[in-house]
């Protein structure tokens, strides 16, 4: 079964970093891209950025420069989402997907999501 | 960057109610445009690729139709289970952007 699965929920205090990791299964790894998508509570769902897992190529949105770093581990398939300086906006639910890398389809499988809770 | 806008932002339908949600981008995206459903408490799901690909699995109720800058999700005949919140995004691209989302509900 194709599958990724991500780490637990997270408490944090303003000003922490955490760090989520997402274990893809039962594919290639490396031919799939991983995004990293957020959701604020109750708020729609917003594109962090993106890993190719083959190169290490790297995108995200501009806001988030400096605040984010995505990393893999192919040797053991799992992608990290890494947030640092976290403060109460970073409150919400994080979700991993895989697209594939020259395919034509969208994010076809996604983690389960990891609930992250900034407050002092 | 390219900008996802949906219409209308949410809607109640009846039981057997077609229902058509439309996504506009900014400029042209070709056809790569996804459709997802999420229902509430859920991890989204893939319905519709490529603008109009039905992703293996999902009802064929669901279709999707246009290209470069109109897109359309169309549900035929909502059923109970379609209750959810509904997001077009573009791939396939530097960034890869929702667009806000549609909320549909039984009327």
């Amino acid at each position: 079964e194709v599958q990724l699965v991500q780490s637990g929920p997270e408490v944090k205090k303003p000003g922490e970093s955490l760090r989520i990791s997402c274990k893809g299964s039962g594919y290639n790894f490396t031919n799939y891209w991983i995004s990293w998508v957020r959701q604020m509570p109750g708020k729609g769902l917003e594109w962090m950025g993106k890993i190719d897992p083959s190169d290490s190529y790297i995108n995200f949105i501009p806001p988030l420069k400096g605040h984010v770093t995505l990393s893999t581990d192919n040797s053991i398939s799992t992608a990290y989402l890494q947030l640092n300086s976290l403060t109460a906006s970073d409150t919400g639910v994080y979700y991993c997907a895989r697209r594939r890398t020259y395919g034509l389809e969208g994010f076809d499988v996604w983690g389960q999501g990891t609930v992250v809770t900034v407050s002092s | 960057d390219i900008q996802m806008t949906q219409s209308p932002s949410s809607l109640s339908a009846s039981i057997g109610d077609r229902v058509t949600i439309t996504c506009r981008a900014s400029q042209g995206v070709g056809n790569d445009l996804a459709w997802y459903q999420q229902r509430p408490g859920k991890v989204p799901r893939l319905l519709i690729y490529a603008a109009s690909t039905l992703q293996s699995g999902v009802p064929s109720r669901f279709s999707g139709s246009g290209s470069e800058t109109e897109f359309t999700l169309t549900i035929s005949s909502v059923q109970p289970e379609d209750i959810a919140t509904y997001y077009c995004q573009k791939y396939n691209s530097a960034r890869e952007t929702f667009g806000p989302g549609t909320k549909v509900d039984l009327k």
